[in-house]
């Protein structure tokens, strides 16, 4: 049972349009919600996390949005750009600090 | 110190032989994870270490797979008889609390087994 789901396997976006990444869950145990990059031949890359009891965290061009009512977060990258393309996974952590990693989102940046 | 890094970063294997990964995590680091990436899924948890603590391991670790942490600074992942189901990217990750989150991992560039 896929405790955090994102339903979009691949995103086409226009350069310098906003990209935005969706994200389910279902454990409502989770504390921390993260989002991870992902460039091919390289290991997952921590991008930016949000605390269960915030509804939004901003870092540049990164905000993350939760709607903990609806078990759902997004990824928001505005403007998007080349460097952006990768796959992106959304991600849960609880107490006991595991992180449960959804199957991930291929993000294409379109020039 | 430039991340976590694993080695081999390729293993090609016949069925039924026996194989062993390493990980280096950032020096700083208490706590190690191993996580199995297959094709179209995100990395799933193996287990974890806190210094030479192995503190959990999921179902999804046989027992055909050990991991150790003797002095609580590299990390091997030893897989035994080896199937042609795991076949997949072993990847090894970092934190500490006293860096940071333990939930911001820092991920290695993984171990891609194939078993032929």
């Amino acid at each position: 049972d896929q405790q955090v789901k994102q339903n979009s396997p691949s995103l086409s976006v226009q350069e310098g349009r906003i990209s935005i990444l969706n994200c389910d869950y279902t454990n409502s145990m989770f504390d921390y919600f993260l989002w991870y990059k992902k460039y091919p031949a390289e290991g997952p890359t921590f991008l930016i996390s949000i605390s269960s009891i915030k509804d939004k965290n901003e870092d540049g061009r990164f905000t993350v949005f939760l709607n903990k009512s609806a078990k759902h977060l997004s990824l928001h990258i505005v403007p998007s750009q080349p460097g952006d393309s990768a796959v992106y996974f959304c991600a849960a952590s609880g107490l006991d600090d595991k992180i449960i990693f959804g199957k991930g989102t291929r993000l294409h940046i379109l020039p | 110190d430039t991340g976590v890094s694993q080695d081999p970063r390729h293993k090609i294997t016949k069925r039924g032989q026996n194989v062993t990964f390493r990980c280096d995590p950032i020096s700083e680091h208490n706590r190690l994870y191993w996580y199995r990436q297959t094709l179209g899924q995100g990395p799933e948890f193996l287990t974890y270490f806190q210094n030479e603590a192995q503190l959990e391991k999921s179902r999804l670790l046989s027992d055909r797979f050990s991991a150790e942490r003797p002095k609580g600074s590299f990390s091997t992942l030893e897989i035994q008889r080896t199937e042609q189901g795991d076949s997949a990217m072993y990847l090894c990750a970092s934190s500490s609390k006293r860096t940071g989150p333990t939930y911001e991992q820092y991920f290695g560039p993984g171990t891609r087994l194939t078993v032929t």
